[in-house]
């Protein structure tokens, strides 16, 4: 079965750090673009971040350029997202997501991420 | 960025309705346009890809249709488990972005 499971949520303060995994399996992980998606709480959905299956191509919101940095391991079916930098508007449910003829296909569950003091 | 303005942002309907949301890019996307259903609490549902492709399991009562800025989501004959927000999606350029979403609410 195919399954997409975030984890590395959690609370820290505003300026701190946080790094999110996207654990993958039951698919050929290093064939598909992957992404990451956020919801504020009571919000909608604001995405963040792509790469490409080899890494070489990597876009990302204005809102977390600079600040986030995507990542892949495909040798153990893994994304990340290292998040610096952090402030209180990027409180939010964090989603991988993935890419497929336009569309986000799968979705994990998802991790909360609340930055405060 | 391509923004994407969707309508209504609430909807009320019967069990048997048929339902309509519209999407508005600011500027014109080649058929990238992708549907979501979400539920509270859990993640996004891929509905319609590519505009119009429905996706695999997905019930045939929803249906997408469009072209250039304009796209649409039509749920016939809605059902009590289609109670969710409902979101559109471009993914033709960079930044990608969403609508701001449909609450559909059946009575």
């Amino acid at each position: 079965e195919v399954h997409l499971v975030e984890s590395g949520g959690g609370l820290v303060q505003p300026g701190g750090s946080l790094r999110l995994s996207c654990a993958a399996s039951g698919f050929t992980f290093s064939a598909y673009s992957m992404n990451w998606v956020r919801q504020a709480p009571g919000k909608g959905l604001e995405w963040l971040s792509y790469i490409v299956g080899p890494s070489t191509t990597i876009y990302y919101a204005d809102s977390v350029k600079g600040r986030f940095t995507i990542f892949r391991d495909n040798a153990k079916n893994s994304l990340y997202l290292q998040m610096n930098s952090l402030r209180a508007e990027d409180t939010a449910m964090y989603y991988c997501a993935r890419d497929h003829n336009y569309g986000f296909d799968m979705w994990g569950q998802g991790t909360m991420v609340t930055v405060s003091s | 960025d391509i923004q994407m303005t969707q309508s209504p942002s609430f909807v009320s309907a019967s069990v048997g309705d048929r339902v309509i949301i519209t999407c508005r890019a600011s500027r014109v996307i080649n058929n990238c346009f992708a549907w979501y259903q979400q539920k509270p609490g859990k993640a996004p549902k891929l509905l319609i890809y590519y505009t119009s492709n429905l996706q695999s399991g997905v019930p045939s009562r929803f249906s997408g249709s469009g072209s250039g800025t304009d796209i649409t989501l039509t749920i016939t004959s809605l059902q009590p488990e289609d109670s969710a927000t409902y979101y559109c999606h471009q993914g033709n350029t960079f930044p990608w972005t969403f609508g701001q979403g449909t609450k559909v609410e059946v009575k």
